[in-house]
Parts: C-alpha cells; sequence; structure tokens
C-alpha cells in the first residue's frame, strides 16, 4: 500500500532563517507530487505541483522553492523565512496520468516564524 | 478568484441529526471531490462524483451535483461526534490535464454528543 511521510512535524524558525521540509511517497511510482499551504481556519493555497524529476510548476510568486531530485521526494525550501511563511504545509500526492485526480495527503507540518 | 465556495463556513449539530454543506464553483469541472480534514492533520479523500453524474452515495454519506448550477452538496446522514472535523470541496477543471485540484475554504462541522 502506498504511504506518505512528511518530517517534520513541526517547526519554529526565525525570520530570516533557511527552510526544508520534505516529503516522500512509497509503494508507488511516478507520482504527481503537490505542495499546500493552509492559513489556520482557512482553504488550501496551492504552491508548487510535479509531474516528474525535475519538473516544477509554481503556482504562486512567494519566497518559497520547491526540488524534486528524486521520483517520490518532494522538498519544500527557503532560503530567508518571513513571518508570512507561517502556516500548515501539505504534502499529496496523486497517480499520474489518472483522470480522477484524486490526492493523498500526507500528515502536515506546522511551521511557525518567529 | 476562488473556484470552490462553500456554505455553510461552520455548522454545530447534534449528534444523530443530518448535516449538510454546500459547495459552488465557477468553471466547467471533470469531478468534484469531497474531503475531511480532522484539526491538524492531512486530508482524507471522502468522495469523488463525475461530472456527467448527479448523486452518488458511501455508506453514510450523499453527494450531489447540479452541473447547470455548479453547485454540490455533501450530506452526512446521523451524524456522530466523530464526524467533527473541516471539510473541503475540490474540483478537477474540464479543461487540461495537470492534474491539479481546487480547494474550497471549507466547512467546519461540530458534532455535540
Amino acid at each position: 500500500s502506498q504511504t506518505i511521510h512528511q518530517w517534520p512535524a513541526t517547526l519554529v524558525q526565525p525570520v530570516g532563517s533557511p527552510l526544508s521540509l520534505e516529503c516522500t511517497v512509497e509503494g508507488t511510482s511516478n507520482p504527481n507530487l503537490y505542495w499546500y499551504r493552509q492559513a489556520a481556519g482557512r482553504g488550501l493555497q496551492l504552491l508548487f505541483y510535479s509531474v516528474g524529476i525535475g519538473q516544477i510548476s509554481s503556482e504562486v510568486p512567494q519566497n518559497l522553492s520547491a526540488s524534486r531530485p528524486q521520483d517520490r521526494q518532494f522538498i519544500l525550501s527557503s532560503k530567508k523565512l518571513l513571518l508570512s511563511d507561517s502556516g500548515f504545509y501539505l504534502c499529496a500526492w496523486s497517480v499520474l496520468g489518472a483522470s480522477s485526480y484524486e490526492q493523498y495527503f500526507g500528515p502536515g507540518t506546522r511551521l511557525t516564524v518567529t | 478568484s476562488q473556484q470552490g465556495e462553500e456554505d455553510p463556513q461552520a455548522l454545530s449539530i447534534q449528534e444523530g441529526e443530518n448535516a449538510t454543506m454546500n459547495c459552488s464553483y465557477k468553471t466547467s469541472i471533470n469531478n468534484l471531490q469531497w474531503y475531511r480534514q480532522n484539526s491538524g492533520r492531512g486530508l482524507v479523500h471522502l468522495i469523488l462524483i463525475r461530472s456527467n453524474e448527479r448523486e452518488k452515495h458511501s455508506g453514510r454519506l450523499r453527494v450531489t451535483l447540479d452541473t447547470s448550477k455548479k453547485s454540490s452538496s455533501l450530506l452526512i446522514t446521523a451524524s456522530r461526534a466523530a464526524d467533527t472535523a473541516s471539510y473541503f470541496c475540490a474540483t478537477a477543471l474540464a479543461s487540461g490535464n495537470t492534474g491539479k485540484l481546487i480547494f474550497g475554504q471549507g466547512t467546519t462541522l461540530q458534532v455535540k454528543p
């Protein structure tokens, strides 16, 4: 069966510090991968998605970047965090080419920038 | 602009009652999905309804889709305290094959025991 992991679960970082959040998927090959951010009490904002290694699409201009160095690994990064980067970050995957686009989510990372 | 808008934003009911949540969207879709999120957790897929379907059932869940009104509803029957969570609709657009979903802002459901 497929599983998706995210770490760390929680993170407190000072303004101006770098960020690296990691997401890995097990039990499937060639997945679509997604990074979302969720503000408190709000819906999900799609940040990045990837259809293959090294292929990243950015949905909104911001202080973050994403990379996909391996088929089932998706990394969210920042060189210098801003207060506005605080939020709940969710990674998700879906089956490449499937018409349903049903997505499977990881447990999330709670990021607080102080 | 937001593709999915949900109504109500918050809903509080007693255990055993039915809960109805609504979702409206703006552009043509391939399918519409409903997800559930327990506090502080990731989202879990509940049910998917395709654009050529009008109603779908899964256990205590019933989803309807009206493409002429660009709206969907999620009904949870005989609610339980464990149904307390946020519920999100998400649409897969009809054009393009990006695998992207557009999520609504969600409805927060509280079921009181």
